[in-house]
């Protein structure tokens, strides 16, 4: 299947900075990408869908402004936690869809920790 | 509303049994992908099987099947042959029309047991 890679895999930042998460779909286009973040065992949440070149599409409950999503080319999204806080320590995982949005192949996650 | 319901919160089985995982959902649409993934401890999202709602055949992968009853909006993983590997977290999901947007369930915690 399709590989698609994040960065960095772990980060640990003090409260207040911003974060930056990279995800890159390796070997195909990526029309589409999704965020997840993932509470210790339990499930996905969808935070955003993204399409190249267009604003990210936000699920309801999470802040546009605090989760900043850019989507600048096929191959690259990023997400942004801006002025981040504990609370927002979280595992963030992206994945990315070609032409066809039924099929997703995930990235290996991102843990944040926030001090 | 648009939910995925998996009631087993921890199963376990013994290697080279079989077991088998429980999964409804609730959709209002008529056309849809069902998905069943496989989250091991390094937290990597591997998709196990998958199967469109308009096919009426179950779909299989090697060891794993799907029971998939439309009118009930039931879609079961069965696991023959289990195997150490095979221990994760198993999340049933399932994307609506043509949303894209993945919705899971809350996900099965299974230990294969030597």
């Amino acid at each position: 299947g399709a590989v698609v890679s994040q960065h960095p895999s772990w980060v640990i930042c003090k409260s207040g900075t911003s974060v930056k998460i990279e995800c890159r779909s390796l070997d195909f286009q990526a029309t589409t990408m999704f965020w997840y973040r993932q509470f210790p065992k339990q499930s996905l949440m969808l935070m955003a869908t993204s399409n190249e070149g267009s604003k990210a599409t936000y699920e309801q409950g999470v802040e546009k402004d605090k989760f900043l999503i850019n989507h600048a080319s096929l191959t690259l999204s990023t997400l942004t936690v801006t002025s981040a806080h504990p609370e927002d320590s979280s595992f963030y995982i992206c994945s990315a869809a070609g032409t066809t949005r039924e099929t997703q192949y995930f990235g290996p996650g991102t843990r944040l920790l926030v001090l | 509303a648009q939910t995925v319901t998996q009631s087993q919160p921890e199963m376990s089985v013994q290697e080279a049994e079989t077991v088998t995982l429980s999964c409804t959902y609730d959709t209002s649409e008529n056309n849809y992908y069902l998905f069943w993934y496989k989250q091991p401890p390094s937290r990597q999202m591997i998709l196990v099987i998958r199967q469109e709602a308009y096919k009426q055949q179950n779909a299989t992968e090697n060891r794993f099947s799907v029971n998939f009853q439309k009118a009930a909006k039931s879609f079961s993983l069965k696991i023959s042959d289990s195997q150490l590997g095979d221990t994760a977290m198993y999340f049933c999901a399932f994307i609506p029309g043509n949303t894209g947007k993945l919705i899971f369930g809350q996900g099965t915690t299974l230990q294969v047991k030597p």
